[in-house]
């Protein structure tokens, strides 16, 4: 079975501008989950999309906001990007909470 | 705030022994626990989950979860060189999709 997918894994954008990241969930996983990881703040939560629908939220901005599809697809949009948000962003994806969530590779974002 | 808390290392073994892992938790309400191993440069890839108080065996890792000590461990027998790396435990305490990782411990096990 294929794992979680992640595109693109490296991005590197300038402040202010926007950026959408995109996360594939393994087969049959309904569930995805958003994760911050910095040197500093370690992995901190995002949010979380259960069958289209976001069930939990992190303590982020607005700035950052995701959705997901009716395939499971995932997708994560940070807005007037800055230099703190430079970090690897991760997804995990799960056939639903609480069972195991398995990573994807990540998205390395450096802001310039 | 709920936390988890791991001592950040570096934990340093001998090839061949015992690596121990330790985690403590805030909230007494958390019923799922995970240990994931991460190497540098690569994501999380998850390597026991536990539920229930007591042991759990997977090979050469034992989960350890008391939940009255609030208290996760992980134990790593014959330790190999390739086991070296940062190990993160994550707790779930809304039976949601939200973890709540810790710093992470690193270990180096020494050849």
């Amino acid at each position: 079975k294929a794992g979680v997918t992640q595109t693109p894994r490296y991005l590197i954008k300038t402040r202010g501008q926007q950026v959408t990241l995109s996360c594939s969930p393994i087969s049959g996983h309904r569930s995805v989950s958003w994760y911050q990881q910095t040197p500093g703040q370690g992995l901190q939560f995002l949010f979380e999309y259960f069958s289209e629908t976001q069930r939990n939220k992190g303590n982020f901005p607005g700035r950052f906001s995701g959705r997901q599809f009716s395939n499971s697809r995932s997708e994560m949009n940070v807005s007037t990007l800055e230099l703190g948000d430079s970090a690897l962003y991760l997804c995990a994806s799960s056939y639903g909470p609480p069972t195991e969530q398995y990573f994807g590779p990540g998205t390395r974002l450096t802001v310039t | 705030q709920k936390e988890v808390e791991q001592n950040s290392g570096p934990l340093s073994v001998p090839e061949g022994a015992i690596a121990s892992l330790n985690c403590t938790y805030s909230d007494r309400g958390s019923q799922s626990f995970f240990w994931y191993r991460q190497y540098s440069g690569k994501s999380p890839e998850l390597i026991m989950s536990i539920y229930s108080n007591g042991d759990k065996e997977d090979g050469r890792f034992t989960a350890q979860l008391n939940k009255a000590s609030q208290y996760v461990s992980l134990l790593i027998r014959d330790s190999q060189p390739s086991d070296s790396a940062t190990y993160l435990c994550a707790v779930n305490y809304n039976q949601g999709g939200k973890l709540i990782f810790g710093q992470g411990t690193e270990l180096s096990v020494k050849p």
